[in-house]
């Protein structure tokens, strides 16, 4: 059964400093992992899309990470911002299966504190 | 501006009661989906069309019923409402039936069934 686990839950930290997101994985055959952030009262916005052939990508103080071996991502977040608050969703689609459906987390709930 | 809108963002009914929907996309996507979030976050694909053909119906109970008029369109209209039918509906589109291109995702549906 297909499945992403994230972690931790939640988190709080304090504006400036930086933290890791993390989002493990059985979807198979693997086709690419997205990580979204949604803000509270809005739809999730794609942040970062990564392949099998991707380790590393970076969208301004967002850095997603994946490695296909293990079936592990994380999301690096820089110099935390209060507008960084927010639920990060990991999402893994599959490359084959009839549908396609994506598989999503559960998201991590990130709130900066000033 | 180009999005996916999705009316009534806030919607509180009885019990019983039969209530729609709408959501509209002007991305030119040519397919449109349906999601259930609940009281924990967690996203669940209800519903997708693809040009106006009905491709992916999970395990739904048939009181919700999607219409898809045209491609740009997808309206989710729900007989009976029930306590548990109770959570945030997404709207979003892809461009293709393939999830690797990613969703948009509309600002949510909020209904309470009381």
């Amino acid at each position: 059964k297909n499945q992403v686990e994230q972690s931790p839950q939640s988190l709080i930290i304090l504006e400036g400093k930086n933290c890791t997101l993390q989002c493990n994985y059985t979807v198979s055959p693997f086709s690419n992992l997205r990580w979204y952030k949604q803000d509270t009262g809005r739809g999730p916005v794609s942040l970062t899309i990564m392949t099998f052939s991707e380790n590393t990508k970076s969208n301004g103080r967002y850095t997603a990470t994946l490695d296909a071996d293990t079936k592990q991502s994380s999301l690096h977040i820089t110099a935390s911002q209060l507008s960084d608050s927010a639920s990060y969703i990991c999402v893994v689609s599959p490359a084959s299966g009839g549908s396609y459906i994506p598989t999503f987390g559960r998201g991590t709930s990130l709130i900066v504190h000033p | 501006d180009t999005a996916v809108s999705q009316t009534p963002k806030y919607l509180v009914t009885q019990m019983g009661n039969d209530k729609s929907i709408k959501c509209e996309q002007n991305l030119g996507h040519d397919t449109m989906y349906w999601y259930k979030q609940d009281s924990k976050k967690f996203l669940k694909i209800m519903f997708s069309y693809n040009n106006k053909e009905l491709i992916i119906n999970e395990t739904v109970p048939n009181r919700f019923s999607p219409k898809s008029p045209d491609k740009a369109h997808l309206n989710l209209h729900i007989n009976s409402l029930e306590l548990g039918d109770s959570a945030v509906y997404f709207c979003a589109s892809s461009q293709g039936d393939r999830t690797n291109y990613g969703y948009t995702f509309g600002s949510g549906t909020r209904l309470t069934v009381v």
